[in-house]
Formats: structure tokens, sequence, C-alpha cells
């Protein structure tokens, strides 16, 4: 098994710089993915392999990922942005890892 | 445009065995690249994957759930099954059907979700 720590939840101003953290024992040296979740809605890729962007991603989002922590920073946050943020890594076919979520509120 | 829906019971009694269908369009199960795949999320907690299948035959579960849990492909109907065995209350979830390629491992493709409720 492998734990992904997330905080519960992130506040930020309108305009500012959001950081979501996901913690684990050396997840430097693992590609990690986030999705955003709406209410309601299935989970959507918007970075993968620590810093890619998939197409029709803002420019806004940004990732890395080094020694024990991946962060997904999103710049000049907007209303939209207000959703939960969940880490993952694959370490094997059977074991596929999720972070816990992080809920980001957009103040 | 890959899209994957999927349908089943929404309730299903303690004991029982729970069973999804994901239907595929816009891309071939016989011929794609991407491992079909089963994640869970229980109400107000995180994502579970549960497991995943390829076209070949080769299946993978999460350990946690691998006595439980069985998945398959029809590639007649192009679609992705699901079956666990003597749920529980802890079971209730929404089961995500969801796809993802060799090599990044990233989930591309997702599904709508559908609630599943373990009740009597």
């Amino acid at each position: 098994s492998y734990e992904l720590s997330q905080a519960r939840s992130v506040s930020v101003a309108l305009g500012q710089t959001a950081r979501i953290l996901c913690g684990g024992d050396n997840i430097g040296t693992k590609n990690v993915h986030w999705y955003q979740q709406k209410p309601g809605r299935a989970p959507m890729l918007v970075m993968y392999s620590d810093s890619n962007r998939p197409s029709g991603v803002p420019e806004r989002f940004s990732g890395s990922n080094s020694g024990n922590t991946a962060t997904l920073t999103i710049s000049r946050v907007q209303d939209e942005d207000e959703a939960d943020y969940s880490c993952q890594v694959w370490a094997s076919p059977t074991a596929i890892f999720f972070g816990g979520g992080t809920q980001l509120t957009v103040l | 445009q890959v899209q994957l829906q999927e349908s089943g019971p929404g309730l299903v009694p303690p004991s029982e065995t729970l069973s999804l269908t994901c239907t595929v369009s816009g891309d071939s199960i016989r011929s794609s690249d991407h491992y079909w795949a089963w994640v869970r999320q229980a109400p107000g907690k995180g994502l579970e994957y549960i497991g995943s299948v390829y076209f070949g035959g080769n299946t993978y579960y999460s350990p946690a759930l691998k006595s439980r849990v069985s998945a398959s492909v029809d590639t007649s109907k192009n679609q992705v099954s699901l079956e666990l065995k003597s749920v529980t209350a802890a079971d209730t979830a929404v089961y995500y059907c969801a796809a993802f390629l060799s090599g990044p491992y990233y989930f591309d493709y997702w599904g709508q979700g559908i609630l599943v409720s373990v009740s009597s």
C-alpha cells in the first residue's frame, strides 16, 4: 500500500495563487496526476505526469513534484476553479492510489 | 471522443452481488490501448481504485477488494462489467467506469458515475 496525504481544505482569495499539496514517501520518484472534481460530476484530469497540462486546461494550472511532496499550483484563481482536487499515483496495475482530496474554496 | 456510460441497479441488498456495466462508445475495446477500470467514491470520501481489465483478458484488482471483485469485457457489445460480491453498507458509493493508458497510467476518460446504495 502507498499513502497519499492531502489537506482536507484550502481557501484562497479570488485572483490569488492556490497551492494544493500531495504528500507521499519519496513521491518525487513517481509520476503524479491530478484530478478536479466538481459536485455531482466525474473527476477530470487537470495535470499528468507531475507537470503536464492536458489540452483545454488553462495555463494557470501548473504542477511540480520533488522529495516527499507534489504540488498543484493554480495562479490567478477564478470562481470556476472551486472544486475538489485529488492526486493519484500508479505503482502497478493492482496498485493505483488516490489522495483523499482537497476542497478548494475561492473567497 | 470516447464516452463511458455506467448502468445497473441503484439499490443492492446486503450480502448480495453488485453488478454494473459500462458501455464504451467512440473507441473499440478490442483494439484500444486503454485499460478499462472501475473506481468508486463513498459519500464524502476520496476516490478508491477497484480494478481494471485489458482486452487481452488480463485483470488487475486492488488487494483490498480482490477476494470479492470480478471484472470482464464483452467485445461484441463493447462493454465492461463489474461484479462485487457479498456487499455491505461500506460498499455504498458512486461507481465510476474509467480508462487509462499503459505507460502514463492516468485516467483520461471517466463515466458520469452511478450511485449504488447497499440497503435492505
